[in-house]
């Protein structure tokens, strides 16, 4: 149980074009999901907080017009990285959460690159 | 908010010892610590957890211990071996339950 899968795992894209990452739990509702950016033999760092249904909450000096989170529903949220550019490129992490429950799974990574 | 520490950033041992890692936080209010294990290129894994209402909880070669007065915590892995090796995160969750993680250890296990 408590899987949780994204995608794509890698995608390479050109600056100023937008990529849209999915993040999904496949076996329980995740009513809250957390999007995490890691750089190479770095800890996790938190991006945002998406709660089903609701805006989400953006950490500090994260710009929420260039990360874009929905969640729309229970089992899925997704990230758009708007008018990327090379700095964007790092390796995005989601971790799902249910309802009442204090642990989180992490999905997969996405790693971006942006020429 | 919520300050987490983690040491040590490098840790080796040969195949068979202990390994120990620590953290301290910052937040008297927190009331959550996980322990993630993460492999080269992939996903943070949950492999232990303690709630702040124990003291210490084991899981075979893996065991964590609290300590809530001095505001730390450490787990320690027994009888290491080869497949250990991996990056060790630990995480407190503050009173709305997000995480905040520590820098991370490198663990080699040497065979």
């Amino acid at each position: 149980g408590a899987v949780v899968s994204q995608h794509p795992s890698w995608v390479i894209c050109k600056s100023g074009t937008s990529v849209k990452i999915e993040c999904r739990s496949l076996d329980f509702q995740a009513t809250t999901m957390f999007w995490y950016r890691q750089f190479p033999k770095q800890s996790l760092m938190l991006m945002a907080t998406s709660n089903e249904g609701s805006k989400a909450t953006y950490e500090q000096g994260v710009e929420k017009d260039k990360f874009l989170i929905n969640h729309a529903s229970l089992t899925l949220s997704t990230l758009t990285v708007t008018s990327a550019h090379p700095e964007d490129s790092s390796f995005y992490i989601c971790s799902a959460r249910e309802r009442g429950l204090l642990e989180q799974y992490f999905g997969p990574g996405t790693r971006l690159t942006v020429t | 908010g919520e300050n987490v520490e983690q040491h040590p950033s490098t840790l080796s041992v040969q195949e068979g010892d202990s390994a120990v890692i620590k953290c301290t936080y910052s937040d008297s209010a927190s009331n959550y610590f996980p322990w993630y294990k993460q492999e080269l290129g992939k996903r943070p894994q949950l492999i232990i957890d303690i709630r702040s209402n124990v003291g210490e909880k084991k899981d075979q070669r893996i065991a964590v211990t609290l300590n809530k007065t001095a505001k730390h915590f450490s787990l320690h892995i027994t009888e290491t071996q080869p497949e250990d090796s991996a990056v060790y995160f630990c995480a407190a969750a503050d009173a709305g339950n997000m995480l905040t993680f520590g820098g991370g250890t490198r663990l080699m296990v040497k065979p």
